[in-house]
C-alpha cells in the first residue's frame, strides 16, 4: 500500500492563480480530511469528506473548494491564491466509524504565494 | 472551536534526561492521540488513549489520559536524539467527526 499520496511536493503560485492539490490514499478509508499548517498555529482543519460525495468544512474553509467523487480521491481547489494561503498542507485518512479517528497523513505540499 | 493547549512549546535536552509533555483542554474528549512529526513529513500517529485514567507504554514513550477526559502527558525516559521532533496532541469529539490538534512540542535532544 502506498497510504496517502500528495501531488505535488511544492507549488509556487502567484496571487489570483487557481490550482488543485491532488490527495489520494488506498486503504479503502471513508473519512479524508485536509489541514494547512503553519508556523504557531498548528494544524488546521479546512475541509473533510465522510465519504464519496459528502463534505463538509472544517476550522479555515474559506478561499478552498473539495469534492469527493470517488473513496480514493480528495482534490483541493485554490479558487484564486491569496499571500495568506501560503502554508504547508496536509491530506489525511482514517476509517469512519471508530470512536477514536486515527488518521494517517500524506507528506505534505508546500505552497508558496507570491 | 476545541481548544489544546500544549507546553512547554519548546524543549532542549541531553541526550539521557527525562523529559514530560502536556496537553490541557477545558473540554472532554472521547479519545486523545499523540502523533510526532519531523520536519518535512507528516504527522506520524504514536498512540491513542480512550480511557479516563488509562497509561500506555511504547518503549520508552509512556502516555497517559487525564482521568477527567481533559488532558494528558507524554513521558519520555532517557531521551535519545532519535526523539527530536514536533509532538502533537489532537482530541476527538462525541459525534463530531473532527480531531482538534494543539500546537506542538517541540524537542529537541542534543547527543
Amino acid at each position: 500500500n502506498a497510504g496517502v499520496t500528495q501531488t505535488p511536493k511544492f507549488q509556487v503560485l502567484k496571487t489570483g492563480q487557481s490550482m488543485t492539490l491532488q490527495c489520494a490514499q488506498d486503504m479503502n478509508h471513508e473519512y479524508m480530511s485536509w489541514y494547512r499548517q503553519d508556523p504557531g498555529m498548528g494544524l488546521r482543519l479546512i475541509h473533510y469528506s465522510v465519504g464519496a460525495g459528502i463534505t463538509d468544512q472544517g476550522e479555515v474553509p474559506n478561499g478552498y473548494n473539495v469534492s469527493r467523487s470517488t473513496t480514493e480521491d480528495f482534490p483541493l481547489r485554490l479558487l484564486s491564491a491569496a499571500p495568506s494561503q501560503t502554508s504547508v498542507y496536509f491530506c489525511a485518512s482514517s476509517l469512519t466509524g471508530t470512536s477514536s479517528y486515527e488518521q494517517y497523513f500524506g507528506p505534505g505540499t508546500r505552497l508558496t504565494v507570491t | 472551536t476545541q481548544l489544546l493547549e500544549q507546553s512547554p512549546q519548546f524543549l532542549s535536552i541531553q541526550e539521557g534526561e527525562n523529559l514530560t509533555v502536556y496537553c490541557n483542554s477545558s473540554s472532554v474528549f472521547s479519545s486523545l492521540q499523540w502523533y510526532r512529526q519531523e520536519p518535512g513529513e507528516g504527522p506520524v500517529l504514536l498512540v491513542t488513549v480512550v480511557t479516563g485514567g488509562e497509561v500506555k507504554k511504547l518503549k520508552r514513550l509512556t502516555f497517559q489520559f487525564g482521568d477527567a477526559r481533559k488532558d494528558s502527558s507524554l513521558h519520555i525516559t532517557a531521551a535519545q536524539p532519535g526523539d527530536t521532533g514536533l509532538y502533537l496532541c489532537a482530541g476527538a469529539d462525541y459525534g463530531n467527526n473532527r480531531l482538534a490538534f494543539g500546537k506542538g512540542n517541540q524537542v529537541v535532544v542534543i547527543p
